[in-house]
């Protein structure tokens, strides 16, 4: 089936270090891959939309120039925290649509645990 | 605006029947989807409904009404490994997935 690997599961990093989240789909091209931030007992909050080969687009109150995507390649997205901050701690995943399999619904990686400290 | 709501938590016993509602109010309607969420884990994909009607998965089933905005997940026979939480996305007329806030199962012996 349709994976998508994401990488690392988890990471401490000190507060004004910057840390860069990679997600690649296996077996299938990704042309979009969403990223998500996940706070404790809450649920999933749509941070940009990245489109290989372009620009992402980002949901509104999420700072771009602190959260860079880059979406180079059809099989890779990545998603780097700039100058990270404690509030920024938070569960990160990635998902992708399978093309023409609509009904298998969005691949997720597994997610990326990130503590700032 | 866009809005999806479904309890927050419920709680049900080991080999019992639960049902997970959930209503939406979205700009344009492709799809809903339900997820499951294990606690510090990625989401998984249970079912996807874009049809009035009702979908059966095993244990799992998934009903629809368009018309009403309405959804539900139906659990069967649980098991102590359903604990995790569920979650209703719906796909707009942007294809862009509303997330719901999750239904906490917890399941007792």
């Amino acid at each position: 089936g349709a994976v998508v690997s994401q990488h690392p599961s988890w990471v401490i990093c000190k507060s004004g270090t910057s840390v860069k989240i990679e997600c690649r789909s296996l077996d299938f091209q990704a042309t979009t891959m969403f990223w998500y931030r996940q706070f404790p007992k809450q649920s999933l909050m749509l941070m940009a939309t990245s489109n290989e080969g372009s620009k992402a687009t980002y949901e509104q109150g999420v700072e771009k120039d602190k959260f860079l995507i880059n979406h180079a390649s059809l099989t890779l997205s990545t998603l780097t925290v700039t100058s990270a901050h404690p509030e920024d701690s938070s569960f990160y995943i990635c998902s992708a649509r399978v093309p023409g399999a609509e009904s298998l619904g969005y691949t997720f990686g597994s997610g990326t645990r990130l503590t700032v400290v | 605006g866009q809005n999806i709501d479904q309890p927050t938590e419920m709680t049900a016993t080991e080999g019992a029947i639960v049902q997970i509602n959930c209503t939406y109010q979205t700009s344009g309607f492709n799809g809903l989807f339900w997820y499951q969420q294990h606690a510090g884990e990625a989401p998984t994909f249970l079912s996807y409904n874009v049809l009035d009607g009702l979908e059966e998965k095993g244990r799992f089933s998934s009903f629809l009404s368009r018309s009403k905005g309405y959804s539900y997940l139906l659990l069967k026979e649980l098991q102590m490994k359903d604990s995790a939480s569920y979650l209703c996305a719906v796909q707009d007329s942007n294809y862009q997935l509303i997330w719901g806030a999750g239904t906490k199962l917890i399941i007792k012996p």
